[in-house]
């Protein structure tokens, strides 16, 4: 069965690093979304990425923050200059254009700013 | 504010007992309601419930909404310990953006 994967599954950096998270979408979906999970916390949306280009974004999607389909297949979210508080998990998510709320998460990145 | 609400945050029951999980909203152009069960990791996708009094089943699983009073339950019957886990509502708007609520932590004694 077709899924989406997410590499690295645990990333631990310094704080003031940049960070690239790196999903592989499933093949034929047409939207794209990261998300994150503070640990304890809710499921928190960060941006949401169709066509090319973000068609929605949280306010804590800020310029730290930036998304990018670099090739066909892959989709990255990129954190510019990482905080303590980006320690989290980030979930990638697509979906095709017929049920676009049923969203197909990968693993995981679980990121660790120290 | 959009908000959705899920309640209790946790529920601990028997193996065979019936559940039900709250969840109630406020979201402006609401497009449709989401339910989903995150076990370890990711989140995986159960209902997506757009109609009001319309039930969605899957197998011991069934869920409804109700656009008047803005909330849906999920209901679990038969529990079984696989069923453990954190059950995330959620509610898509019409710029497809979705909105999680914080989850209901269900665990499923033997």
């Amino acid at each position: 069965e077709p899924e989406v994967t997410q590499t690295p599954s645990h990333q631990v950096t310094q704080m003031g690093q940049e960070v690239i998270l790196r999903c592989v979408p499933i093949s034929n979906h047409l939207y794209f979304y990261w998300y994150r999970q503070i640990l304890g916390q809710k499921v928190e949306f960060l941006v949401s990425f169709y066509n090319n280009e973000i068609s929605e974004k949280s306010e804590i999607f800020d310029d730290q923050f930036s998304v990018e389909r670099p090739d066909g297949s892959n989709f990255t979210l990129k954190i510019r200059s990482t905080k303590l508080e980006d320690s989290a998990m980030y979930f990638c998510a697509s979906s095709d254009a017929r049920v676009p709320g049923e969203l197909f998460f990968g693993e995981g990145s679980r990121l660790t700013v120290l | 504010e959009d908000k959705v609400v899920q309640s209790p945050l946790s529920l601990v029951v028997h193996e065979g007992d019936t559940v039900t999980l709250n969840c109630s909203y406020e979201v402006t152009n609401f497009r449709s309601l989401l339910w989903y069960k995150q076990e370890k990791k990711a989140p995986t996708f159960l209902f997506m419930l757009t109609s009001s009094g319309i039930e969605k089943k899957s197998g011991r699983l069934s869920s409804i909404l109700d656009k008047k009073e803005l909330f849906s339950i999920l209901n679990i019957t038969a529990t079984q310990t696989g069923d453990s886990a954190v059950y995330l509502c959620a509610v898509e708007r019409g710029d497809d953006k979705i909105i999680f609520g914080k989850g209901t932590r269900l665990h499923i004694l033997p």
